[in-house]
This record gives C-alpha cells, sequence and structure tokens, in this order.
C-alpha cells in the first residue's frame, strides 16, 4: 500500500515568490493534515481536513498561506508571498476517522526562501 | 491548552543499553498517544500508538506506557542499536478534536 506521497522534496526559491505543495494522501484516508516543522521542534498543526472541508484552519496565516483538498482526496498549500520566516518543512498526514486517530505522514517539503 | 514536554532533549548511550524516553502532557483529556520517529531529512514513522484506555503497547523493542492521570508516557527501548539513532517524538490527540499535539522531541544517539 503506498504510503502518503508529497511534492516536491526540497524547493528553493527568493523571497516574495509564490510556492505550492502538494500532497496526496493514503487511499481510503479521509482526514488530511498540514503541519509546519522548524529545525529541531516539533510538528505544528496548520489546517486539517475532513473530506474536502476545512475544519481546523485557526493556525494558518491566512494572509499568505492558502490549502485546497477539492475533490476530498489530494490536497495543495500554497505560500504567496514567501517571506524568509517560511523556511521549513511542511508535512503532509492522513487518518482515517474508524482508525484509532493513527496518524501517517509523507516525507515532506524542505522550502528554503533565501 | 494542551502541552506535551519531552525530557531530555536529547541522549547519548552505547549500543546495547536500555533506555526510556519521557513524555508529559498537561491535559489527561486525552484520545490517544502516538509515538514516531524521524530520521534526518524524512518524515514521521509511526512507531505505536497507546489508546486512552491502554496502559502499554509493544513492538518488538519497543515498549510505550501510557498514565493518564499522571499525565506522562513512557518509550522503553530494548537493546538498543546504533541504527536506533533518531528524534523521537510523542504526541497526543485531544478527546473531541483530530489533531496532535506535539512535544519538541528527544534527539537519540547510540554508540557502536
Amino acid at each position: 500500500e503506498a504510503g502518503v506521497v508529497q511534492s516536491p522534496r526540497y524547493k528553493i526559491i527568493e523571497k516574495k515568490q509564490p510556492v505550492a505543495f502538494w500532497c496526496n494522501p493514503i487511499s481510503g484516508h479521509n482526514t488530511l493534515y498540514w503541519y509546519l516543522q522548524n529545525l529541531g521542534q516539533g510538528p505544528e498543526l496548520l489546517i486539517r481536513y475532513e473530506n474536502e472541508e476545512a475544519v481546523d484552519d485557526s493556525q494558518l496565516p491566512k494572509d499568505r498561506f492558502s490549502a485546497e483538498r477539492l475533490k476530498g482526496v489530494d490536497s495543495t498549500l500554497k505560500i504567496q508571498p514567501a517571506e524568509l520566516g517560511d523556511s521549513a518543512v511542511y508535512l503532509c498526514a492522513s487518518s482515517f476517522l474508524g482508525n484509532s486517530g493513527e496518524l501517517f505522514f509523507g516525507e515532506g517539503s524542505r522550502l528554503t526562501v533565501l | 491548552k494542551q502541552e506535551v514536554t519531552q525530557i531530555p532533549a536529547a541522549l547519548s548511550v552505547p549500543e546495547g543499553e536500555n533506555l526510556v524516553l519521557n513524555c508529559s502532557f498537561t491535559d489527561s483529556a486525552i484520545y490517544n498517544l502516538q509515538w514516531f520517529r524521524q530520521d534526518p531529512g524524512k518524515g514521521l514513522t509511526s512507531l505505536l500508538l497507546i489508546q486512552s484506555s491502554q496502559r502499554e503497547q509493544t513492538s518488538g523493542r519497543l515498549n510505550a506506557s501510557l498514565d493518564k492521570s499522571s499525565g506522562r508516557s513512557t518509550l522503553y527501548i530494548a537493546a538498543s542499536q546504533p541504527g536506533d539513532s533518531a528524534t523521537y517524538l510523542c504526541a497526543v490527540i485531544i478527546q473531541g478534536a483530530q489533531k496532535l499535539v506535539f512535544g519538541q522531541g528527544t534527539r537519540l544517539t547510540i554508540n557502536p
């Protein structure tokens, strides 16, 4: 069974440029999460989807960050414009609500903003 | 607000030793607790998940315990190996909210 797939794995951009990350969850998982992980820190939730509905986006900086999960399957996280402080790893995870809430993570997308 | 703390932040031990990693959380109203492993530059790999009604879970050389009343969990690693070197993160799922709150992790180094 394929795991959570994320792309790109690495992205280097200059500040003020836009960037987008893509995530394809495990097949059948209806809940999808985007987490932000800074160096040496634990991940922090940005947004959680149940199917196509964003049910928790309280930590998403909405002035520059946006996300979508149009058909309740894959998802895109966008930053526009990127700032130096956005350099981090963006992790996607998925779970099936009926499966004890266990989360499975992708490899992450490492963003460097110059 | 749920806070998760992991102590120590870093640990270095010789190969073959048994060791314990600690995790504490401030709010006992959790749905479950999950331990993860993270290798440098990689994503998180789920190691063990303990339901709030359970006391412990075992997988191979790993044993995780949960004491909700005291807000603590431990991850026991038996007969450590250099391949166990990684960062170990614990996270709790808050009751009523399907999201994980993470600790900052313990960076473990096993010396050959």
